[in-house]
């Protein structure tokens, strides 16, 4: 276990609902990733969280937001929901000071869109 | 060219074969390489790192080639539990810590 959390486990919504997901870092490790895995495909980087700050993003529309928190914990939020969006959401945490690319992912969100 | 491609799998071997797996990457500015395993519906874990020496652990055996942007992992007496989808993965140019999966080679490992 890498001690990443994520909640919750599944999730069924709407198109053009909002969804937020949720994910707590390993301690001591302050940097959160987000990734979106399709089925079927490897992992696509979202976005990264360092202090409370957006550190750089991938290829993903606005609608696509999130925030850390001083715990370091941090939260993925997703607007207007589209079929396209269901898969699993990842996140995985660091320790920038130590090794950026050493990431410890959590067991995901698994989320339907229909 | 994808950033990462992979063997499109799947890869079906007997028990106590050896599989070897190969990787290509676009960007020879690269500079980190791994692989992750992932089993069946669950998250990516750190196979291990991939150094331009070389570098093995146990039955796996992991090269880089920068110069031909290739890297490879080879498993060597596989084992049932060895089945599961291997993730060739680099770092991303320009945003320190971030990372581009391949799309993942299936292998099973049948007795």
């Amino acid at each position: 276990e890498t001690g990443v959390t994520q909640s919750p486990t599944h999730l069924i919504k709407t198109r053009g609902q909002q969804v937020t997901l949720r994910c707590s870092s390993q301690s001591g490790h302050n940097t959160v990733s987000w990734y979106q895995q399709a089925l079927g495909q490897g992992p696509q980087f979202i976005f990264q969280y360092y202090r409370e700050e957006e550190n750089g993003r991938g290829n993903f529309p606005p609608r696509f937001s999130g925030l850390q928190f001083p715990n370091y914990s941090s939260e993925l939020n997703v607007n207007a929901l589209e079929l396209d969006d269901s898969a699993l959401y990842l996140c995985a945490s660091s320790l920038e000071s130590v090794d950026p690319y050493e990431q410890y992912f959590g067991p995901g969100t698994r989320l339907t869109v229909t | 060219r994808k950033e990462v491609e992979q063997d499109p799998g799947p890869f079906n071997v007997p028990e106590g074969a050896t599989v070897a797996f190969n990787c290509t990457y676009s960007n020879s500015a690269s500079q980190s390489f791994f692989w992750y395993r992932q089993d069946c519906r669950k998250e990516p874990k750190l196979l291990m790192s991939v150094y331009s020496s070389g570098n093995e652990d146990g039955r796996f055996t992991a090269q880089l080639n920068r110069a031909s942007q290739y890297i490879s992992l080879l498993i060597r007496d596989s084992k049932l539990s060895d089945s599961a989808t291997y993730l060739c993965v680099v770092n991303m140019i320009g945003s320190q810590g971030n990372l581009i999966f391949g799309k993942g080679t299936k292998l099973s490992v049948k007795p």
